[in-house]
């Protein structure tokens, strides 16, 4: 069974421009998370869908960050316009069945804003 | 904010005992405790969970004290592939996010 798994496993871009990460969830998985670590920090939870649905996204730090599901299937998180403070790692996760079930990661995408 | 307290680091020689602790004294009786790994530049992997009662899979061993303000994950037989940063972590099986903290930076040793 295929893991989580996430693209790019890099990128770098310029203060200001857009990025669009993907995660593709593990199969039949309705829950999915996003996470990030910036810096120097604790790794923080983003936001969790529930197939296409927001379910909690207060870990969004601001509005330049967009998240979508369309379809209940993968997800892209959008940073629009990037901050050098964006960089990071940023990680997504998906489990199975009710919210509180195990998570399972992905390798994450490292971003690096310049 | 983390409900957790972990040593910052340890070290393990190859093929001996890892003892991994974790106080959570404030933790409540429908939390459970979670542990997850990160080796270096790849994603947080999942352990091992329990609630009350001890619990070993392939991986790991978990023992939670009678009163479940403490719990030691113990990797039997170190390999130096086990180096990585282990986060004890608790939280109510319906929470939407994983806390993590700090955690305890493992150092297999030859």
């Amino acid at each position: 069974e295929a893991g989580v798994t996430q693209f790019p496993s890099h990128s770098v871009i310029e203060k200001g421009q857009t990025v669009t990460l993907r995660c593709d969830p593990i199969s039949g998985h309705d829950n999915l998370y996003w996470y990030r670590r910036v810096m120097g920090k604790e790794i923080k939870f983003l936001l969790h869908f529930v197939k296409e649905s927001k379910q909690d996204e207060s870990g969004m730090p601001n509005n330049r960050f967009l998240a979508e599901r369309t379809g209940g299937t993968y997800s892209t998180l959008k940073v629009q316009p990037a901050e050098l403070e964006d960089s990071g790692v940023y990680f997504c996760a998906s489990s199975q069945g009710r919210p509180g079930e195990t998570q399972y990661f992905g390798p994450g995408t490292r971003l690096l804003v310049l | 904010d983390a409900k957790t307290t972990q040593p910052p680091s340890m070290d393990c020689a190859e093929g001996r005992a890892a003892n991994l602790p974790c106080n959570h004294s404030t933790i409540s009786g429908n939390e459970y405790v979670y542990w997850y790994r990160q080796i270096h530049s790849q994603g947080p992997q999942y352990i091992i969970h329990g609630l009350k009662n001890n619990e070993t899979n392939e991986m790991a061993s978990l023992i939670i004290t009678e009163d479940r303000k403490s719990s030691t994950l113990i990797l039997p037989h170190a390999t130096l592939r086990d180096t990585a940063v282990y986060y004890c972590i608790v939280r109510v099986n319906v929470d939407n996010d994983m806390r993590f903290g700090a955690g305890t930076r493992l150092t297999v040793k030859p």
